[in-house]
């Protein structure tokens, strides 16, 4: 039983580069997020999807996009990465109404 | 929106002591109050949450607690182990929204 995984675990980037962190949940959830996490900080969440086809922004959104094209995949983006942007990734789904959000393991971020 | 405050930031008890984890929340209208556990490299786990029309919620050695005058929560763990040593989030949402706000997290450590 799978159910939230998130690719790459670890990725270092060069100032400037452009990447995109996997996430894939098996468990046919409504809902997924982006948070990133650093010290002192807690989650803050970066965008989230209600459903399929959709996507909101959320606190952090700044330097990132998002695509949820399929219901089982949600995709984030830096499309020029800064060193502001080094963090641990996490994505999250949730079936819906008061459901529980389910996390992934992360994804390590440096950029340089 | 919500805020979410989480005190301390750290906490140390000898195993074998109960530990007690409190949370404010300031937005009345929120109704879903989850407790994570985040251990060393892994994404946040729920260990327990509570909805409003619950005062308290029980399960083994973790309880949580919830005060919707004072808008505030509280996770309790009975006779703590070392295994229960971990960072612990805090969260709340109202009916309306999707998401879920985050406190800043504790830390806590359980002295052999």
């Amino acid at each position: 039983n799978a159910g939230v995984t998130q690719t790459p675990k670890f990725q270092v980037l060069k100032t400037g580069q452009s990447m995109t962190l996997q996430c894939a949940q098996d468990m046919n959830h409504n809902s997924m997020y982006w948070y990133r996490q650093d010290p002192g900080m807690g989650l803050r969440l970066i965008y989230y999807s209600a459903s399929e086809g959709t996507t909101d922004k959320g606190e952090v959104p700044d330097g990132y996009n998002v695509s949820r094209l399929k219901k089982q995949n949600f995709l984030l983006g830096l499309e020029s990465a800064a060193p502001s942007q080094t963090s641990v990734y996490f994505c999250a789904s949730r079936e819906g109404g008061n459901q529980p959000q389910h996390f992934g393991d992360g994804t390590r971020l440096s950029i340089l | 929106g919500e805020n979410v405050e989480q005190h301390p930031s750290t906490l140390s008890v000898q195993e074998g002591d109960s530990a007690v984890i409190k949370c404010t929340y300031s937005d009345s209208a929120s109704n879903y109050f989850p407790w994570y556990k985040q251990e060393l490299g892994k994404g946040p786990q729920l260990i327990i949450d509570i909805r409003s029309n619950v005062g308290e919620k029980k399960d083994q050695r973790i309880a949580v607690t919830l005060n919707k005058t004072a808008k505030h929560f509280s996770l309790h763990i009975t006779e703590t182990q070392p295994e229960d040593s971990a960072v612990y989030f805090c969260a709340a949402r109202d009916g309306a929204n999707s998401k879920l706000t985050f406190g800043k997290g504790i830390t806590l450590s359980v002295r052999p």
